[in-house]
This record gives structure tokens, C-alpha cells and sequence, in this order.
């Protein structure tokens, strides 16, 4: 089953407004998400990675004040579009590592949540 | 800086032949770790297969193998006995090894492979 559960899995919402996105891991702790935007038919592009505790990580290009990231417990961080605007229309997807045996870390995704900014 | 190139955007193969998708990396880490994913049309990500830098075989998950190639920095994905639910986006991607680079994964642009029937 899901490790990684996002919600919603899909919004609709006015421009200008804003849209918290949830993603949680079900049955480990993670103390770093990482969150990802997709635009139609394009790759992943890594927006931030979320520290447990801590201020998240931006990558270069994206803006902190307008991608809020709140990784308040060990299970849980959300994602805040904030005055949202119809360029912001996107799939977003978070993801967890999980530590295997070994010392391995695998990825784990929530399935998505799809954002249109009307 | 880490990349990773796919070079493919999209693909055809006939059921039950074999196919490879290509990706190429480059990265200044000496330990680090290429992984393939599929996306279906529904957007979950679908781990196939990981090779880690220092594997000295080629990496196998059922009929998913991993063309490892280091000295040419390229990880082919290798799909035998292609199915008609194989038709997906397939993404490479790179997990660098340093303090830094603290498990993310960086993906290739992707390829979008078509069985037909």
C-alpha cells in the first residue's frame, strides 16, 4: 500500500487565493520531504526540500515567499501556493526517503495533487 | 553540478519485443545513485530498478535491467517482453552521494515509450 499520501489530490481555486497541499508519510517518520512541480509533459523539477524542524531548502529560481513549505512533525509537511495565479496550474508530487537495509535510502512519492488556478 | 540527459522523448516498441531507453549522467560525486521510474497517465511515480555507483553488476528487477555503463556515465534501461500496460513516461534519475546533495533526486526529461499491439 501507500507509504506517501498527499491531499488534496486535485484543487480548483480562484486566482489570487491560496492552496495548502498536505503530504504525509503513513508509517515513517521523515524528517526530509522533498517537493516536486510538474507542468504538462515536462520532467520533475525539484522546488524544496523540507527539514523537520527547520527552514526548507529552495532551489534556485524558486521563490520562498510564494511556495510556503511548514514541515511541523515528523510525518507531515505541507505545501502553501499563496496568491495563486493560473501559471501556477501544476502537478505537484512530494516525496520521502526511507531508509532500507542496507543504509539504502529509496524514494518514496505521494501520488500527486493537481493544481488549476482559474 | 549533477545532470541527467535522456535524449529520447519518445519511443515505439511492438509487444513482447525488448526495448532500451537511454540516459546519460554526469555528476562529480564518486558515490552516487541512478533510479528509473515510470509514470503512468495517472501521475504516480512507479519505482522499476536502482544501480548504485559502486555495483559492480548490472542491476535486474524481473524485466527491468539497467545497462550500466560507468567509464561512459550511461544507465540504459532495458524492458524485455514489452506489455501493452509498459506504454508510460519513463524518467531517469540521479541521487548524488555527498552531505550536500541530502537524497534528492534530480530526473532526466523523460521518455515516453508507446507499445503497440
Amino acid at each position: 500500500g501507500a507509504v506517501v499520501s498527499q491531499h488534496p489530490s486535485w484543487v480548483i481555486c480562484k486566482s489570487g487565493t491560496s492552496v495548502k497541499i498536505e503530504c504525509r508519510s503513513l508509517d515513517f517518520q521523515a524528517t526530509t520531504m522533498f517537493w516536486y512541480r510538474q507542468f504538462p509533459k515536462q520532467s520533475l523539477m525539484l522546488m524544496a526540500t523540507s527539514n523537520e524542524g527547520s527552514k526548507a531548502t529552495y532551489e534556485q529560481g524558486v521563490e520562498k515567499d510564494k511556495f510556503l513549505i511548514n514541515h511541523a512533525s515528523l510525518t507531515l509537511s505541507t505545501l502553501t501556493v499563496t496568491s495563486a495565479h493560473p501559471e501556477d496550474s501544476s502537478f505537484y508530487i512530494c516525496s520521502a526517503p526511507r531508509r532500507q537495509p542496507g543504509q539504502l535510502y529509496e524514494q518514496y512519492f505521494g501520488p500527486g495533487t493537481r493544481l488549476t488556478v482559474t | 553540478a549533477q545532470k541527467i540527459t535522456q535524449t529520447q522523448p519518445g519511443m515505439f516498441v511492438q509487444e513482447k519485443e525488448a526495448v532500451t531507453l537511454d540516459c546519460t549522467y554526469d555528476t562529480s560525486d564518486q558515490s552516487y545513485g541512478l533510479f528509473w521510474y515510470k509514470q503512468p497517465s495517472s501521475g504516480e511515480m512507479i519505482f522499476l530498478i536502482y544501480q548504485g555507483s559502486y555495483d559492480e553488476q548490472n542491476a535486474t528487477e524481473g524485466r527491468y535491467s539497467l545497462n550500466f555503463q560507468k567509464a561512459r556515465k550511461s544507465a540504459n534501461l532495458v524492458i524485455s517482453a514489452s506489455q501493452l500496460g509498459d506504454s508510460a513516461m519513463y524518467f531517469c534519475a540521479m541521487r548524488g552521494g555527498s552531505v550536500d546533495s541530502s537524497y534528492k533526486l534530480i530526473f532526466g526529461s523523460g521518455t515516453r515509450l508507446l507499445v503497440r499491439p
